[in-house]
């Protein structure tokens, strides 16, 4: 079974903090990974791809990949209230399919 | 340029029906992805349509079942409905197979 494990939630982080979301996946094969935002009641919103080793910043968002540790993971800085919400990650391999993890429910406290 | 949609929003059907999905594609996008995703999961994939054809099958009985049409929208289909097929199924358009994938709003399943 390949999966996507997510460290469980939820995640409260006051604002202004840094959010820290972390995930391993045990498909050796899978190449690119994903971070999604799913607000409550609407359908996942893509907000970070990384396919290579290393750092990947967008905005306050910063991607993390490090493949020999089969590990991913996603720092939010200054956290704001709106970034409440569900974060998804996923990896995707040779099937091309995206395989999702069950998701961190990170709550910013104003 | 336009998004993904998906049609209809919500959606109850009994026990033993038969159900049609629909989603039409971002601009450009010739892949289509489809996943159920039930309360507090994430998405679980059922199959992906490239260039009209089925490109890969997730873990989902032969009931469940899909098109793409030359537009590269698509359809999902789901006979014989279950209670356990109560869910969010979401549409997802990518530009190739390989490249990101943008949801749709979903459709919600409920299965009376």
């Amino acid at each position: 079974q390949k999966e996507v494990e997510q460290n469980s939630g939820p995640l409260s982080v006051p604002e202004g903090a840094i959010a820290s979301l972390n995930c391993t996946y045990s498909d050796r094969g899978s190449q690119s990974f994903f971070w999604y935002r799913q607000y409550s009641g609407k359908s996942p919103e893509l907000i970070m791809s990384i396919y290579s080793n290393g750092d990947k910043e967008d905005g306050r968002f910063t991607a993390q990949l490090n493949k020999a540790s089969q590990y991913v993971s996603l720092l939010i800085r200054d956290s704001q209230p709106s970034d409440s919400a569900t974060y998804l990650c996923a990896g995707s391999g040779s099937a091309r399919q995206l395989t999702f993890g069950s998701g961190t429910q990170l709550t910013v406290l104003p | 340029e336009t998004g993904v949609t998906q049609s209809p929003t919500h959606l109850i059907k009994t026990r033993g029906q038969q159900v049609t999905l629909r989603c039409s594609s971002q601009s450009g996008h010739n892949t289509v992805s489809w996943y159920q995703q039930a309360l507090g999961q994430g998405p679980q994939f059922i199959f992906q349509y490239y260039r009209e054809e089925e490109n890969g099958r997730g873990n989902f009985p032969p009931r469940f079942s899909g098109l793409q049409f030359p537009n590269y929208s698509s359809e999902l289909n789901v006979n014989a409905l279950e209670l356990d097929d109560s869910a969010l199924y979401l549409c997802a358009s990518s530009w190739d197979r390989n490249y990101e994938q943008y949801f749709g709003p979903g459709t919600r399943l409920t299965v009376t």
